[in-house]
């Protein structure tokens, strides 16, 4: 399974863009990239994912390395609402399996 | 969008007794579900794959008959936690989807063993 590498915590202020960095060095050709971040005590939320191409949509945008072991998560303006811990996943197996590491814990300042 | 719900979202048990968990997905038929489990300040631990109709696949070091996993339907799989002990206290969460699609998440279950 490929394994993502993200930094433990980040820390941003309110309206400000935020960039959560991931590394994915072991990807292969078929996986694809997936975001989701998680409130205390919720479920997981779906954010974004890709393939090969950056993608953008209404919560976050996608950058994606062009040798695809990177991937950087775009909150173009933060909110206290965004205050999460944020996963990157990379690995599917047969059964789209999603191994959730540790995940970066995302800290908005007002 | 597709949505994936989970019953109860809270509950108390005593040790020794069993706990069914529910997870159904709402407008969208799920022959694979995921059950995954979480102790606080950790990341989900995937436990098993629920397939609709046939058994389902454990991780290596979960039980597979402290856990029982049923999918008897397209929108449904349960989570029966046999015998609970006190250690099985945690975050079970479900889900659907994946791959090259966005995979949906249930709101989560928080199971106290009392």
């Amino acid at each position: 399974d490929a394994k993502t590498t993200q930094p433990n915590s980040m820390e941003s202020n309110e309206e400000e863009p935020v960039h959560l960095p991931c590394n994915h060095s072991t990807i292969s050709g078929t996986d694809y990239i997936h975001w989701y971040r998680q409130l205390p005590s919720q479920g997981p939320e779906y954010v974004i994912h890709g393939l090969t191409s950056n993608v953008n949509n209404r919560m976050a945008s996608l950058a994606i390395a062009e040798d695809r072991k990177s991937s950087t998560l775009i909150l173009h303006r933060a909110t206290l609402r965004d205050a999460a811990v944020y996963y990157c996943i990379t690995n599917f197996g047969s059964n789209y399996k999603l191994t959730f590491g540790k995940g970066t814990l995302l800290t908005v300042n007002p | 969008g597709a949505v994936v719900s989970q019953h109860p979202s809270r509950v108390i048990c005593k040790s020794g007794t069993s706990v069914k968990i529910e997870c159904r997905s709402l407008d969208f038929q799920a022959t694979t579900m995921f059950w995954y489990r979480q102790f606080p300040k950790q990341s989900l631990m995937l436990m098993a794959t629920s397939n609709e109709g046939s058994k389902a696949t454990y991780e290596q070091g979960v039980e597979k008959d402290k856990f029982l996993i049923n999918h008897a339907s397209l929108t449904l799989s349960t989570l029966t936690v046999t015998s609970a002990h006190p250690e099985d206290s945690s975050f079970y969460i479900c889900s659907a989807g994946g791959g090259d699609t966005e995979a949906f998440f249930g709101q989560g279950t928080r199971l106290t063993v009392v």
